[in-house]
C-alpha cells in the first residue's frame, strides 16, 4: 500500500507558529487531508486540499502542498493550547475508497 | 446530532471470546469503513464497505468481519480474539462520490486480557 510518512513528535510555544510535516508516495493522490485528534476522541477533519491546488488557508490554518515533492505541510498560526493533539495527514487514491493515514504527529503547545 | 456513533465506548474481554462493535450513522452516507489504531496511534484500514462493494484489507485477519445489516449501520464482529487485537477501534462513514468528507466515530477502546 501506499506511504504517508509524519514526524513523530512537535512541540511549539504558545503564540508560535506550528508547521506538521507529511510526505507520500502515491503520485495519484485525488485528495490531501488533515485530520486532528485529541486525547480519548475520534479523529476530526481540519480541512483537505485536491491535488491540483497548491495551497488553501482556512483561518488559523494554512495547507501547502507540493506535488513534484509529494510533501504536504499544515501550518497552524498563533498555535494555542487547544490545538495540543494528534494530527493525521492523510490521501486518497484516485479511484476506490481507500483512505491512507500518516504515522501521526503529536503536537505539545507550552504555555 | 450524533453524525457516527458506536458502541460499546470500551469493551474488555478475555482471550477465545467473540465480540461485536456496533456502529451508526446518521449522514446518510453510503459508505462505512473500520479503522484499527494500535498503542503507537498507527490507524489502518481494517474495511471500505458500500452496499457494492467490500474492500478488505489482505492483512486483517478473517477472524473480522463487518456486517451491514443497512446503509447506516457497519458493525464489527470478531471471532476468538487475541491479545494483539487490543486496540482502538474506529468506525467511519462517508458519500462515495465525496470521499473528502469522512466523518469519523468516538472509538471502541477494546482489552483482551
Amino acid at each position: 500500500g501506499e506511504d504517508v510518512e509524519q514526524s513523530l513528535f512537535l512541540s511549539v510555544r504558545e503564540g508560535d507558529s506550528s508547521v506538521i510535516n507529511c510526505t507520500y508516495t502515491d503520485s495519484s493522490s485525488t485528495y490531501l487531508y488533515w485530520y486532528k485528534q485529541e486525547p480519548g476522541a475520534g479523529l476530526q477533519l481540519l480541512t483537505y486540499i485536491f491535488s491540483n491546488m497548491d495551497m488553501k488557508q482556512d483561518q488559523r490554518l494554512t495547507v501547502l502542498l507540493n506535488k513534484k515533492d509529494k510533501h504536504l505541510s499544515l501550518r497552524i498560526a498563533d498555535t494555542q493550547t487547544g490545538d495540543s493533539a494528534i494530527y493525521f495527514c492523510a490521501e486518497t487514491p484516485q479511484t476506490g475508497n481507500q483512505f491512507y493515514f500518516g504515522t501521526g504527529t503529536s503536537l505539545t503547545v507550552i504555555p | 446530532d450524533t453524525a457516527v456513533s458506536q458502541t460499546p465506548k470500551y469493551l474488555v474481554t478475555q482471550m477465545g471470546n467473540d465480540k461485536s462493535i456496533k456502529c451508526e450513522q446518521n449522514l446518510g452516507h453510503d459508505t462505512m469503513y473500520w479503522y484499527k489504531q494500535d498503542s503507537k496511534k498507527f490507524l489502518k484500514i481494517m474495511f471500505s464497505y458500500n452496499n457494492k462493494e467490500l474492500i478488505i484489507n489482505e492483512t486483517v485477519p478473517n477472524r473480522f468481519s463487518p456486517k451491514s445489516p443497512d446503509k447506516a449501520h457497519l458493525n464489527l464482529h470478531i471471532n476468538s480474539l487475541e491479545l494483539g487485537d487490543s486496540a482502538v477501534y474506529f468506525c467511519a462513514s462517508s458519500q462515495a462520490g465525496l470521499k473528502y468528507e469522512q466523518y469519523f466515530g468516538p472509538g471502541t477502546r477494546l482489552t483482551v486480557t
